[in-house]
């Protein structure tokens, strides 16, 4: 069963700020975080292992709640080279399950 | 240090023809992964590979399906009897076996079934 990811689209401001929710119906031992830019592959941001731990990447930071079986993505002051759609993956067994994803643009 | 690379990158075919795509994993992966992406969704499992035992196949995955990874290196993905429903971005992954194991992605083959 693939993770749902709200909301399904956000447009934002350069500067503003932004969160991507990830959440589960089944027990989650870890997330992974996508973003994949129109026409191209989906490219590694981070993993968040279970024990609720967060983790940065540029101005990019997510958290995971492994009892509430979700992890978040927080975009701050977001820049023009955000645009693209962020995808969660949660392994399940020997596969990763993804979500629909989440279409973020940036505009100047 | 190379990534995943994936070939060819585009392929235009006829319904009923077969196709053949080849991916190359990063080198030290044992790992390797293929999905299929269509527009607006994530990817979806297909199929994967640990050295060259293929141990596990999405049940959503046609007979006319089928993939390899023969000396454990590069794999390949074919589809037989192609349909206007396989068209669609073919994306292969690999991992090293690990805690913190992560997929990186290959530039993915988009396959277009007229």
């Amino acid at each position: 069963q693939q993770p749902v990811q709200s909301p399904q689209a956000v447009i934002l401001r350069e500067g503003e700020d932004a969160v991507i929710n990830c959440s589960s119906s089944k027990a989650l031992y870890s997330v992974h975080w996508y973003r994949q830019k129109h026409g191209e592959a989906p490219v590694f941001l981070m993993i968040l292992l279970k024990g609720g731990e967060q983790k940065g990447h540029e101005k990019i930071s997510a958290s995971f709640n492994e009892k509430k079986q979700q992890s978040s993505l927080y975009l701050t002051a977001s820049q023009l080279s955000y645009s693209g759609t962020y995808f969660c993956g949660t392994p399940i067994s020997n596969d990763m399950r993804f979500g629909a994803g989440t279409r973020l643009t940036v505009k100047p | 240090d190379t990534g995943v690379s994936q070939d060819p990158r585009h392929k235009i075919t006829k319904r009923g023809q077969n196709v053949t795509f080849r991916c190359d994993p990063i080198s030290e992966h044992n790992r390797l992964y293929w999905y299929r992406q269509t527009l607006g969704q994530g990817p979806e499992f297909l199929t994967y590979f640990q050295n060259e035992a293929q141990l596990e196949k999405s049940r959503l995955l046609s007979d006319r399906f089928s993939a390899e990874r023969p000396k454990g290196s590069f794999s390949t993905l074919e589809i037989q009897r192609t349909e206007q429903g396989d068209s669609a971005m073919y994306l292969c992954a690999s991992s090293k076996q690990g805690r913190q194991e992560t997929q990186y992605f290959g530039p993915g083959t988009r396959l277009l079934v007229l």
